[in-house]
């Protein structure tokens, strides 16, 4: 089973607006990363967060992390069009291996014009 | 930059065949991973491995293999494909770093099954 649970399935904002999405794991974790694929691409790597960080900030991105409740979400502050993409969290850490960096499904954000 | 390629963009092969995926990384990274994704689904680890002949399998493993030789490829090998291997097949590589360090991907290998 997959360790990350993003929420929602599928955002659709208005360019100038906040999108906000969340990640839901499952077992602990060493650190929380987000991760951006335009369609049909390979994954970019966006932010990561680490077990004892609560929030990072990188341009318009902010991250939280509440390792209590096993969650974190991804806020991206005025939305352009070009921010349309899928948006996957990951972990690494679960499941007795440091190494092992699992995915959930993600949020599908679109940004209208 | 770091590179992380896959041998081809689309593939086409038959049921029962033997499939060889090929993954190379330039930037000496320890770990590597192949990972599948399904509309719907997301991305689901195949295998992975953190050093030169060392893996470890993933959350879907079966009808896999996997191979290292060499620190900079990382093979995915399918025994006998089957439709339900159709699919987006991606790579990626890390550093090994405690506190954590990015993947960096392939662009994907889509795999048809027919």
């Amino acid at each position: 089973s997959q360790q990350g649970e993003e929420d929602p399935q599928a955002l659709s904002i208005q360019e100038g607006e906040n999108a906000t999405m969340n990640c839901s794991y499952k077992t602990s974790i060493n650190n929380l990363q987000w991760y951006r694929q335009n369609s049909g691409r390979g994954l970019v790597h966006l932010i990561l967060i680490r077990s004892n960080e609560r929030e990072k900030h990188s341009g318009r991105l902010r991250v939280t992390l509440d390792t209590s409740k096993k969650s974190s979400s991804l806020l991206i502050t005025a939305s352009r069009a070009a921010d349309t993409a899928s948006y996957f969290c990951a972990t690494d850490g679960s499941g007795g291996s440091n190494y092992k960096l699992t995915f959930g499904k993600g949020t599908l954000l679109t940004v209208n014009p | 930059d770091v590179k992380v390629t896959q041998s081809s963009r689309y593939l086409v092969k038959r049921t029962g065949e033997k499939v060889f995926l090929e993954c190379v990384q330039d930037m000496d990274h320890e770990n590597m991973f192949w990972y599948r994704q399904d509309p719907g689904l997301g991305l689901r680890l195949i295998y992975f491995s953190y050093d030169v002949k060392m893996k470890e399998k993933g959350d879907i493993p079966e009808g896999y293999s996997v191979s290292r030789e060499k620190k900079e490829r990382f093979s995915l090998i399918l025994e006998s494909a089957s439709t339900n291997q159709t699919s987006m097949y991606l790579c990626a590589s890390s550093r090994h770093m405690v506190w954590g360090t990015e993947a960096f991907f392939g662009q994907g290998t889509r795999l048809t099954v027919v």
